[in-house]
């Protein structure tokens, strides 16, 4: 089956600093990947869509300026948590959409900031 | 818009007992459906899927059938396992909406030895 990885699967940041995490399909091309927000047991939060060579669309509510989400290849996007708060501590998963619309997920990367 | 709505959980069941999971939906056309499984600590993995009234999704041992008339997609298994212990994720999917995925509340499941 398609594969996603992420990176990194765990990170500790300081409060103010930015964090890249990066999104990879392995065996496939996706044109368009998603980025998830999962608080301690509840339910994924669609956080945005990622088009490859285009901006990203964001759901309502979701700082487009403080998750900075770039698609720059057909199996790369990358989100970056710029000027992290302990309240953007979370389990962030990204998923990559195949030919056949099918969806298929990372990991995840869970987030700490102190 | 579209929505799912699952069973409440958590659901704690003893190996090799049955299992349904509850799961109904409200889509504005015609959407897949699927179940997604997430053990702890990881991402998300499909464990079936249905693209239209009537299909039977399978893997691993868990079905669900697609029922347009009552608007849902249970999941079952006849007999589970300690390994089977995770969360539960329903979820649909509509061309409509660029394909993006709506998912119920999750049911946590524990199957105890």
């Amino acid at each position: 089956g398609a594969v996603v990885s992420q990176h990194p699967s765990w990170v500790i940041c300081k409060s103010g600093t930015s964090v890249k995490i990066e999104c990879r399909s392995l065996d496939f091309q996706a044109t368009t990947m998603f980025w998830y927000r999962q608080f301690p047991k509840q339910s994924l939060m669609l956080m945005a869509t990622s088009n490859e060579g285009s901006k990203a669309t964001y759901e309502q509510g979701v700082e487009k300026d403080k998750f900075l989400i770039n698609h720059a290849s057909l199996t790369l996007s990358t989100l970056t948590v710029t000027s992290a708060h302990p309240e953007d501590s979370s389990f962030y998963i990204c998923s990559a959409r195949f030919i056949s619309y099918e969806q298929y997920f990372g990991p995840g990367t869970r987030l700490t900031v102190t | 818009g579209d929505s799912v709505t699952q069973m409440e959980g958590p659901v704690t069941l003893s190996e090799e007992a049955f299992l349904t999971i509850n799961c109904t939906y409200t889509a504005t056309g015609y959407p897949s459906l699927f179940w997604y499984v997430q053990y702890p600590g990881e991402g998300l993995q499909l464990l079936l899927k249905a693209t239209k009234a009537d299909d039977k999704g399978s893997n691993k041992g868990f079905e669900a059938t697609y029922r347009k008339e009552t608007t849902s997609f249970h999941l079952e298994k006849g007999s589970v396992q300690v390994s089977d212990s995770a969360v539960y994720f329903c979820a649909l999917s509509e061309e409509t909406s660029g394909s993006r995925l709506t998912f119920g509340e999750g049911t946590q499941l524990t199957v105890n030895p």
